[in-house]
């Protein structure tokens, strides 16, 4: 089946300027979590959904950064006023739930690059 | 806070070589350990998991065996291919739902033929 989609897979903006980025979790996983990839920091969570509870929005690293997920599938995830230090590969995963044991799957992840 | 140390890469092996990436985690209570694998321009996999302690997690000829007594979950594998050449991941999940997964920084593995 389809598995966990993102979009762009690429970006390039400038400084100053606002993105978006939109994740496709699997059919029927109420969980969704973003996760950033850099160089310098591995990969940090960001934010976590769980069905329609309030999100779990602690990994977020600033009121630049926000995220929602409409119907309790697709998530977008915004950044404004983009800065150099927000380029890094941002990548989506959705479970079947919170539960410890159940498995996230990544989707192939949006490369942002701020110049 | 909960955290999740691995070795540093690169690592370089010939293939058939046998494989070691040391993983060390830090959390309260009883975590679920995770291996995921990002294989060039692809996506994170997950590689093997082990939910209680003592429990071995197993898949394509790789294993880790969940040691509480030393906090660790290494990665082994008996004879790497070229074809293994990728980043490895070790991660932690606490058992409280809705906590996410907590990774290392990764270890890149480079087999040569």
């Amino acid at each position: 089946g389809a598995g966990v989609s993102q979009s762009p897979s690429n970006k390039v903006t400038e400084k100053g300027k606002d993105v978006e980025l939109r994740c496709d979790p699997i059919s029927g996983h109420t969980a969704l979590y973003w996760y950033r990839q850099s160089l310098g920091q591995g990969l940090e969570f960001l934010i976590y959904f769980q069905g329609n509870s309030a999100p779990d929005k602690s990994g977020l690293p600033s009121d630049r950064f926000s995220a929602e997920r409409t119907g309790g599938s697709v998530s977008t995830l915004t950044i404004q006023r983009t800065q150099q230090e927000d380029s890094a590969v941002y990548l989506c995963a959705s479970s079947l739930a919170g539960v410890a044991s159940y498995e996230q799957y990544f989707g192939p992840g949006t490369r942002l690059t701020v110049t | 806070g909960d955290s999740v140390t691995q070795m540093e890469g690169p690592v370089t092996l010939s293939e058939e070589a046998f494989l070691t990436i040391n993983c060390t985690y830090t959390a309260t209570g009883y975590p679920s350990l995770f291996w995921y694998v990002q294989y060039p321009g692809e996506g994170l996999q997950l590689l093997l998991k082990a939910t209680k302690a003592d429990d071995k997690g197993s898949n394509k000829g790789f294993e880790a065996t969940y040691r509480k007594e030393t906090t660790s979950f290494h990665l082994e594998k008996g004879s790497v291919q070229v074809s293994d050449s990728a980043v490895y991941f070790c991660a932690l999940k606490r058992a409280q739902a809705g906590t996410a997964l907590i990774f290392g920084k990764g270890t890149t593995l480079s087999v040569s033929s």
